[in-house]
């Protein structure tokens, strides 16, 4: 199956740094999605994209679909501590029905 | 509204036994995939159904099977249980198939 690769596997940052996290694959994607999930929870939809180049914003979140549609981007601003997390990026094939998911990025704020 | 409903929440059962888990989707939505999600790792794809069809299926045994009831809530069955078949097992909805899917709490599974 596909594999999406995250990166870094986790970050450890203070609280107001800002973060970037990125999602790479050797297929070419025509959705990109970004969530979140936290302890005990199901994956929370951050952000959408559907097309190459597409920069959308979600509060303090901004993901881009990168243009070779083989990677996306998720940058968070002035991190607080709520963001604790872990961020699966995960793609969808022009063909089949799936959305394949990544290997997550761990994200704790330092207060 | 409600968002995706999962029950149970959390299940224990000996190798070998048979279970049933149960996901009501978001109101309006017609898909439903199912995913299995081993701890330290993202969720892996086992099933979609769309419109009580099966319209995907994941790299998993003929032990995991589904299906899709005509008010779109969906059953995952898996027989003949293993103690790698530990995991939490996600549900996820969709307007159709394809779209950006929101996610249950999931049902985690404990095999002793």
């Amino acid at each position: 199956g596909q594999q999406l690769n995250q990166s870094p596997q986790s970050m450890f940052i203070q609280e107001g740094e800002d973060v970037s996290m990125n999602c790479t694959s050797s297929s070419i994607f025509n959705t990109w999605l970004w969530y979140k999930q936290e302890p005990g929870e199901g994956p929370v939809l951050l952000i959408a994209l559907y097309k190459a180049g597409e920069l959308t914003s979600n509060g303090r979140l901004t993901a881009q679909f990168g243009i070779t549609r083989k990677d996306s981007f998720l940058n968070i601003s002035a991190s607080i501590p709520s963001d604790v997390g872990i961020y699966f990026c995960a793609g969808h094939l022009n063909t089949g029905n799936q959305f394949y998911f990544g290997t997550g990025t761990s994200l704790t704020v330092i207060p | 509204d409600a968002g995706v409903t999962q029950s149970p929440t959390h299940l224990i059962k000996t190798r070998g036994q048979q279970v049933t888990l149960r996901c009501s989707p978001i109101s309006g939505h017609k898909s439903v995939s199912w995913y299995q999600q081993v701890l330290g790792q993202g969720p892996q794809f086992i099933f979609q159904y769309y419109e009580k069809e099966e319209r995907g299926r994941g790299n998993f045994p003929d032990r995991f099977s589904a299906r899709q009831f005509p008010n779109y809530s969906s059953e995952l069955n898996v027989n003949a249980l293993l103690l790698g078949d530990s995991a939490l097992y996600l549900c996820a909805s969709s307007s159709r198939a394809g779209w950006p899917q929101h996610f249950g709490d999931g049902t985690r599974l404990s095999i002793l």
